[in-house]
């Protein structure tokens, strides 16, 4: 079943902080983050795995609640650079990732 | 040094013809995966293949067929293209490690039908 994302699209100033949350109706063994740009392949930034252990980007955070089914991903210092489609990806077990339907990220001057 | 790469990057068919998009990955990757992403963005799993074997097959229409000759490639053909497929066909590879599956994408095929 689809994760499902929040808020579907935000628009941001550059240097504001947004959050965007991931939430799953099934248990989830770890979530993924990704960002893709217009016309470009989805970019993996991050994973969450339970049991809290995470991999990902330098500027960009994120938080996995496992009790909840829940992660949400942090940007802070948002540059122009962060604009694009933001995706979680959860994984329930298996080879399978199911990707919610994206966030749209807008970061203006 | 592309990590995961797509051929052809457009390709424009009329409705009943067949065509193959072609995938390749240097990455060492044991799995790999065929996305479609439609005019909403939202990413559909298609199939996946871990060492050449078919492990995700998900509700796809039998006139899209995958083939893994080996473990770095993973082809797609369609058969009788028809309107609805026209979207942008990802593939991506993915690590064979039990906890993350982090999946890396090439830079995607869009395909349109006339």
């Amino acid at each position: 079943q689809q994760p499902v994302q929040s808020p579907q699209a935000v628009i941001l100033r550059e240097g504001e902080d947004a959050v965007i949350n991931c939430s799953s109706s099934k248990a989830l063994y770890s979530v993924h983050w990704y960002r893709q740009k217009h016309g470009e392949a989805p970019v993996f930034l991050m994973i969450l795995l339970k049991g809290g252990e995470q991999k990902g980007h330098e500027k960009i955070s994120a938080s996995f609640n496992e009790k909840k089914q829940q992660s949400s991903l942090y940007l802070t210092a948002s540059q122009l650079s962060y604009s694009g489609t933001y995706f979680c990806g959860v994984h329930t077990g298996g080879f399978k990732t199911i990707f919610g339907a994206g966030t749209r990220l807008f970061v203006k001057a | 040094d592309t990590a995961v790469s797509q051929t052809p990057k457009y390709l424009v068919t009329q409705m009943g013809n067949d065509k193959s998009i072609k995938c390749e990955q240097n990455l060492g990757h044991d799995t790999m995966y065929w996305y479609k992403q439609d005019s909403k963005k939202f990413l559909k799993i298609m199939f996946s293949y871990n060492n050449k074997e078919l492990i995700i097959n998900e509700t796809v229409p039998n006139r899209f067929s995958p083939k893994s000759p080996d473990k770095a490639h993973l082809n797609l053909h369609i058969n009788s293209l028809e309107l609805g497929d026209s979207a942008v066909y990802f593939c991506a590879s993915s690590p064979q490690d039990s906890r993350t599956y982090e999946q890396y994408f090439g830079p995607g095929t869009r395909l349109t039908v006339t």
